[in-house]
């Protein structure tokens, strides 16, 4: 079975610095990944996706970006951080068509 | 394009009780359904699934659901609410229908509190 892995777990930055998250998985290979946002009572929101090396898709357009060097390694970056960056940022891997499996999360906290 | 509703963001029972979360989702298409746990500061972990065959299917925890096509419905139930059961419930539907990647579109949540 696979393992996802994220870090840092919790993270606080001031407004304007640089963020990079990084997500690792274990046990499978050429897997969908997914990053989401998760916001206080709105839910799960995806970010990006990608099917592979170097291929990333964007679902809301926003001052992140998403990067996948390695089969396994998908990382979440931004250049300046907003306020309206703070969440919980969860990562997925999809094992079989839908079925995703979530890693442990990164607290944001942009003060 | 698909979305999913979840009746009632708090629900509270008493423990022993029967837990019942709603869901209701829009689908063009026979949807993949899932229900999803998340305990406070962790990742989501799969409760239980539909794809396709049996509507009524069992999850972890003595969770289960059963999917209403008639109803656009998918709730999930649980006989007798556990202290352990308190966390956040989400559900999620399918976004794409075939091909190798499929996204999904969640609901917001409902927080289940169970009172001693």
């Amino acid at each position: 079975s696979q393992t996802i892995h994220q870090w840092p777990a919790t993270l606080v930055q001031p407004v304007g610095s640089p963020l990079s998250l990084e997500c690792t998985v274990e046990g499978t290979s050429n897997p969908n990944l997914y990053w989401y946002r998760q916001a206080a009572g709105r839910g799960l929101q995806l970010l990006f996706y990608s099917v592979g090396i170097g291929q990333i898709s964007s679902e809301v357009p926003q001052n992140l970006s998403a990067s996948r060097p390695q089969d396994r390694q998908f990382i979440l970056s931004s250049k300046k951080l907003l306020l309206s960056d703070s969440g919980f940022y969860l990562c997925a891997a999809e094992q079989g068509i839908y079925e995703q499996y979530f890693g442990p999360g990164t607290r944001l906290t942009v003060t | 394009a698909q979305s999913v509703t979840q009746l009632g963001s708090h629900v509270s029972v008493s423990e022993g009780a029967l837990v019942l979360l709603r869901c209701n989702y829009s689908s063009s298409v026979p949807p993949y359904l899932f229900w999803y746990v998340q305990y406070p500061n962790q990742g989501l972990q799969l409760l239980l699934k539909y794809t396709t065959g049996a509507t009524l299917v069992k999850g972890i925890n003595g969770f289960e659901a059963e999917f209403k096509k008639s109803e656009t419905s998918f709730h999930l139930t649980k006989p007798s609410a556990h202290m352990s059961d308190a966390a956040e419930y989400f559900c999620a539907v399918s976004e794409n229908y075939g091909g190798s990647q499929g996204n999904l579109i969640f609901g917001k949540g409902t927080k289940l509190s169970v009172k001693p």
